[in-house]
C-alpha cells in the first residue's frame, strides 16, 4: 500500500469547514483512498472513500487532485463532535490476505 | 451502532489471570480482525481471520490466543499478561479481507 502523511494536528472554530490533507505521492492507479476517524477510546468509523472522483455522502466530501497524489477530506460545518483522529488510508480493494494499516493521523480539535 | 459488538467493555486482570474478549458481528461479514491500540499510539494490526481461517498473524506474543469458531465470532483469550499489555482491544469485520471496515467499542484492558 502507498504510504501517506498527514499533518500531526488541526484546529476548527465550531460551524466552519475543516479541511484536513493528505498527501499520496506514490498512490496506484487501482489504489482507493479511505478516511477514518477515531473518537476518543472508541472504535475508528468509516467516512469516505474514492478512487480518482469527488466523492460526497452525509458526513463529508473527499476531492482527489488530478494527479492522485494528494486529496483532502472536508466537513462542511464542523461541531465538536468531530472532534477525533482522521485516518487518511491508501490502498486496493479487494486486497485479499491483507488488512488496513493505520498510520498516526490527524487530530482534529474542534472548538466553540 | 455498527453492528459489531465486543464484550466486555471494560477489564481489570491481574497477570496470572486468564481471561477472554469476545467480539460478534451480525453484518455477514467473512472477514474478522484484532487490531490493539497502546495509550497515544497507532492501532496495530494483530489477527486477521477469513473464513475462519487465520490468515494473518502480526509476531504477537502466544500470551493472546484467538479463536474464531464460526464466522460471525470471534475472540482473544488471554493468559499470563503483562502490564504492557494494557490497551484498547479493538475488533472489527468487513465483508472481505481488504474491504471496508465496520470497527466494535473496544475492551479496554488493565493489567495490574
Amino acid at each position: 500500500d502507498a504510504k501517506t502523511t498527514q499533518p500531526t494536528s488541526m484546529d476548527c472554530a465550531e460551524g466552519r469547514a475543516a479541511n484536513l490533507p493528505c498527501n499520496h505521492s506514490t498512490i496506484s492507479g487501482n489504489e482507493y483512498v479511505y478516511w477514518y476517524r477515531q473518537i476518543h477510546s472508541q472504535g475508528p468509523q468509516y467516512i469516505i472513500h474514492g478512487l480518482k472522483n469527488n466523492e460526497t455522502n452525509e458526513m463529508a466530501s473527499l476531492i482527489i487532485t488530478e494527479d492522485r497524489k494528494s486529496s483532502t477530506l472536508i466537513l462542511p460545518h464542523a461541531t465538536l463532535r468531530d472532534t477525533a483522529v482522521y485516518y487518511c488510508i491508501v490502498r486496493a480493494n479487494n486486497q485479499a490476505g491483507t488488512a488496513l494499516i493505520f498510520g498516526k493521523g490527524t487530530t482534529l480539535s474542534v472548538s466553540s | 451502532e455498527t453492528g459489531v459488538t465486543q464484550t466486555p467493555r471494560h477489564l481489570v486482570m491481574g497477570m496470572t489471570n486468564k481471561k477472554s474478549l469476545k467480539c460478534e458481528q451480525h453484518l455477514g461479514h467473512n472477514a474478522m480482525y484484532w487490531y490493539k491500540q497502546s495509550a497515544k499510539k497507532p492501532l496495530e494490526l494483530m489477527f486477521v481471520y477469513s473464513l475462519e481461517e487465520r490468515v494473518e498473524n502480526n509476531s504477537v506474543p502466544s500470551r493472546f490466543s484467538p479463536e474464531c469458531p464460526n464466522s460471525s465470532h470471534l475472540f482473544l483469550h488471554l493468559h499470563t499478561l503483562q502490564p504492557e499489555d494494557s490497551a484498547l482491544y479493538l475488533c472489527a469485520s468487513s465483508q472481505l479481507t481488504g474491504y471496508r471496515l465496520f470497527f466494535g467499542s473496544g475492551t479496554q484492558l488493565s493489567v495490574l
